[in-house]
């Protein structure tokens, strides 16, 4: 079964520019969540999607949005780029619902931001 | 709000060597908590996951156990090997939150 993909691996862009990443989830898996890794502040929370609806979002400003479609692949979007957006992109899914405790994320190998 | 925090920030041992990594975490009512490990510029990879119900998991040489009244979880690795080198994280997660992560433990296994 493949894992989670994430497309593009790797992206550079310029401050005030737009970016759209996009994740696949394992075939089957309903949840779907994004997260920032920088080196100053590790693993930051940024969305939470379980069919198709938000169910979780972290501290993170409006430029910073998500969807999930109904094949529960997901986007996020990052508008008007800043330099301190530069980090490590990674998306997670779960074959289970947010709420349940058997809800175990994989994870995808991330898109690698670089704004300039 | 769950906080987790892990000890030590960064571990070397030798080959061969039986080793403890530790998680702290400031909520009891957590609700699952899983552990992972990360090579550098990578995903992560899940190594196990303790329901809130259970105490230990084990798979292999891992062996991950849950104390909610101490708000601790230790990852036990057994007969480390050079491969186990990488950035092991632990996240947990209250009901209705999201994963909460802590800063990880960067392991170096030494031949």
């Amino acid at each position: 079964k493949a894992g989670v993909t994430q497309t593009p691996r790797y992206l550079i862009k310029t401050r005030g520019q737009q970016v759209t990443l996009s994740c696949s989830p394992i075939s089957g898996h309903r949840s779907v969540s994004w997260y920032q890794q920088t080196p100053g502040q590790g693993l930051q929370f940024l969305f939470e999607y379980f069919s198709e609806t938000q169910r979780n979002k972290g501290n993170f400003p409006g430029r910073f949005s998500g969807r999930q479609f109904s094949n529960s692949r997901s986007e996020m979007n990052v508008s008007t780029l800043e330099l301190g957006d530069s980090a490590l992109y990674l998306c997670a899914s779960s074959l289970s619902d947010p709420r349940d405790t058997l809800y175990e994320q994989y994870f995808g190998p991330g898109t690698r931001l670089t704004v300039t | 709000k769950q906080e987790v925090t892990q000890i030590p920030a960064a571990l070397s041992v030798p080959e061969g060597e039986n080793l403890v990594l530790n998680c702290s975490f400031t909520d009891s009512a957590i609700y699952n908590l899983q552990w992972f490990r990360q090579d550098p510029g990578k995903g992560l990879t899940s190594l196990l996951l303790i329901q809130s119900s259970q105490r230990e998991q084990t798979s292999g040489r891992l062996n991950a156990s849950l104390d909610k009244s101490s708000g601790r979880s230790t990852l036990y690795i057994a007969a480390s090997q050079p491969g186990d080198s990488a950035t092991y994280l632990c996240a947990g997660r209250n009901y209705g939150q999201n994963f909460v992560f802590g800063p990880g433990t960067r392991l170096s296994v030494l031949p």
